[in-house]
């Protein structure tokens, strides 16, 4: 059974411009969710998407925006970005129903210049 | 508020047990997980335990769990060179928001 799948898993942006990852979970998993990790903030939660629903959002601003396909892929965008952006996005999937195993990506390295 | 808090180093020798401690603040953390992140890669799912166990072993691992005093622990047995790594807490109430604690550097000398 393949993993969490995330692409690409290197990038490098300019400040200002915009990017879009992208997340495969498991299959048959239905819950897809994103969290961002810096060495200052450590793992911090983005957002939850169940059944192409939002479910729950982090405290982070709204230039950071994700979306879930009806196949449970998902992906999210960051707008504008800003040096502070550079991080480590993971991606984590799981079935979905309360309390379910949490399974993450590999991630992607994004660096902002 | 959320909260989870780790120490930040372990230095274990080579055949002993590790002990690596958190604790977290939200009681209403009902699911409590342990990851491990290698350089460079993601986080690996270890185990995790529901809140209403005491203890849960799985091969080298066993979770402690003490709800009282909201403290979790993961003991790996017999550690070799290869656990080193960084080990996360995490804690998640009725959702897969997950509230991650710092993370605890464990070095694993022969």
């Amino acid at each position: 059974k393949a993993g969490v799948t995330q692409t690409p898993r290197y990038l490098i942006k300019t400040r200002g411009q915009q990017v879009t990852l992208s997340c495969s979970p498991i299959s048959g998993h239905r819950s897809v969710s994103w969290y961002q990790q810096t060495p200052g903030q450590g793992l911090q939660f983005l957002f939850e998407y169940f059944s192409e629903t939002q479910r729950n959002k982090g405290n982070f601003p709204g230039r950071f925006s994700g979306r879930q396909f009806s196949n449970s892929r998902s992906e999210m965008n960051v707008s504008t970005l800003e040096l502070g952006d550079s991080a480590l996005y993971l991606c984590a999937s799981s079935p979905g129903a309360r309390g379910n195993t949490i399974y993450f990506g590999e991630g992607s390295w994004l660096t902002v210049v | 508020g959320e909260d989870v808090e780790q120490s930040l180093f372990l230095s274990v020798r080579e055949g002993d047990s590790s002990v690596i401690n958190c604790t977290y603040t939200d009681s209403s953390s009902t699911y409590l997980y342990w990851y491990k992140q290698e350089p460079g890669a993601g986080l690996q799912l270890l185990t995790y335990i529901f809140s209403n166990m005491d203890m849960k072993q799985d091969q080298r691992l066993t979770v402690l769990l003490n709800k009282k005093d909201k403290h979790l622990s993961l003991r790996i047995a017999d550690t070799q060179t290869g656990d080193s790594a960084i080990y996360f807490c995490a804690g998640a109430s009725n959702t897969d928001k997950l509230i991650f604690g710092t993370g605890t550097r464990l070095q694993v000398f022969p």
